[in-house]
């Protein structure tokens, strides 16, 4: 069974402009997280999607935003680049809230550098 | 929210050794608590969880022990190898395995 697949791997933006990141879960898994990791903050939670919803959220600003659609593949948005928004970011999937099973699965990450 | 602490932040033992390392949690609804391993460039890997209503689990050299009272937890490493070097993250949740909250990682570095 494939992994997390995350593409794309590399990104090299400049201050200002925007991005998007997208996120294909394992095969039957539903639920798709997303997290940034820097080396100063570690690995922060932006948020969960589940049945094309969000279902939790983490504490990024709004220019931080996600969807799933309905073959659970996944996108986060990040809007007027930071330089601070420099990080990888993880996608990680698990199966549906009603299975019992939660175990989350990371992507490789995309690495994103804001000039 | 919650708030995940995790000592040490480094941490080298000699081949064979133990190691162990500690998490603290501060909500008390957290029911779920993950440990993953990140080697250098890879992705983090989930190498044992475990639930609010579980003291202890052990898989074969690795255990980990939770504390609801104390609100902590902690991963034991047996008889250490070189391949077990990589940051271990130990993370909490509220949500039964969602949003889960990770605390800031400890590299450990097993010498031959």
């Amino acid at each position: 069974k494939a992994g997390v697949t995350q593409t794309p791997r590399y990104l090299i933006k400049t201050r200002g402009q925007q991005v998007t990141l997208s996120c294909s879960p394992i095969s039957g898994h539903r639920s798709v997280s997303w997290y940034q990791q820097t080396p100063g903050q570690g690995l922060q939670f932006l948020f969960e999607y589940f049945s094309e919803t969000q279902r939790n959220k983490g504490n990024f600003p709004g220019r931080f935003s996600g969807r799933q659609f309905s073959n659970s593949r996944s996108e986060m948005n990040v809007s007027t680049l930071e330089l601070g928004d420099s990080a990888l970011y993880l996608c990680a999937s698990s199966l549906a809230p009603t299975s019992g099973r939660n175990e989350q699965f990371f992507g490789p990450g995309t690495r994103l550098t804001v000039l | 929210g919650e708030n995940v602490e995790q000592h040490p932040s480094t941490l080298s033992v000699q081949e064979g050794d133990s190691a162990v390392i500690k998490c603290t949690y501060s909500d008390s609804a957290s029911n779920y608590f993950p440990w993953y391993k990140q080697e250098l460039g890879k992705r983090p890997q989930l190498i044992i969880d475990i639930r609010s209503n579980v003291g202890e689990k052990k898989d074969q050299r690795i255990a980990v022990t939770l504390n609801k009272t104390a609100k902590h937890f902690s991963l034991h490493i047996t008889e250490t190898q070189p391949e077990d070097s990589a940051v271990y993250f130990c993370a909490a949740s509220i949500d039964s395995g969602y949003a889960l909250n990770f605390g800031k990682g400890t590299s450990l570095l097993v010498t031959p």
